[in-house]
């Protein structure tokens, strides 16, 4: 089945410091895949996607290439800030399987 | 402003209690999914409905029983619940079924006593 791989956090940051965090999948077929962030005390809000091979998603400073050679949807950004302190998803979507399926979540603090 | 509102934000309730979740979406949004959040592991897809109608259902125990009466409103009726069901529950919409992206709530932090 579908599965997505984050690795794990929390991930503890200066401000300004560049941000990877890491996205590997395993899907039948050609998925879409997403980021999305989680704020404390909210629900989950759509980051950036890409949809096919080679696409780079983009938003906020952040983005994310769709590498289907290494099957991975790393989220990068140059310069984080205090309000980037959030949980962020990784997420995959196959017409076959008809539902999001989502990595366990990786924490992100950046301090001042 | 999400477009979907959850309410309650929380909920204390015995194992004994019954209790409903409310979720309502104000963005024209014709599929509905009620997903599970808990600490560490990946966001559990409980129910979709599509059109008022449940399309989904993923192995949920009898003690969630979802509701969906209109496009707009989804509720998630709880009964009997055990501890290891606290966690928080968020509603999302989207435009129809498996389309993206899914509009999430702020959710609703359920705590079995």
């Amino acid at each position: 089945g579908d599965s997505v791989t984050q690795m794990e956090g929390p991930v503890t940051l200066s401000e300004e410091a560049f941000l990877t965090i890491n996205c590997t999948y395993t899907a039948t077929g050609y998925p879409s895949l997403f980021w999305y962030v989680q704020y404390p005390g909210e629900g989950l809000q759509l980051l950036l996607k890409a949809t096919k091979a080679d696409d780079k998603g983009s938003n906020k400073g952040f983005e994310a290439t769709y590498r289907k050679e290494t099957t991975s949807f790393h989220l990068e950004k140059g310069s984080v800030q205090v309000s980037d302190s959030a949980v962020y998803f990784c997420a995959l979507f196959t017409g076959g399987g008809n539902k999001l399926t989502f990595g366990t979540g990786t924490q992100l603090k950046v301090e001042l | 402003e999400t477009g979907v509102t959850q309410t309650p934000r929380h909920l204390v309730m015995g194992m004994t209690n019954k209790k409903s979740l409310k979720c309502e979406q104000h963005l024209g949004h014709n599929a509905m999914y009620w997903y599970k959040q808990s600490a560490k592991k990946p966001l559990e897809l409980m129910f979709v409905y599509s059109l008022e109608e449940r399309v989904e259902n993923n192995s949920v125990p009898s003690r969630f029983s979802p509701e969906c009466p209109n496009s707009s409103h989804l509720f998630l009726h709880l009964h009997t619940l055990q501890p290891e069901d606290s966690a928080l529950y968020l509603c999302a919409s989207s435009q129809d079924r498996g389309g993206q992206p899914q509009h999430f709530g702020d959710g609703t932090r359920l705590s079995i006593l």
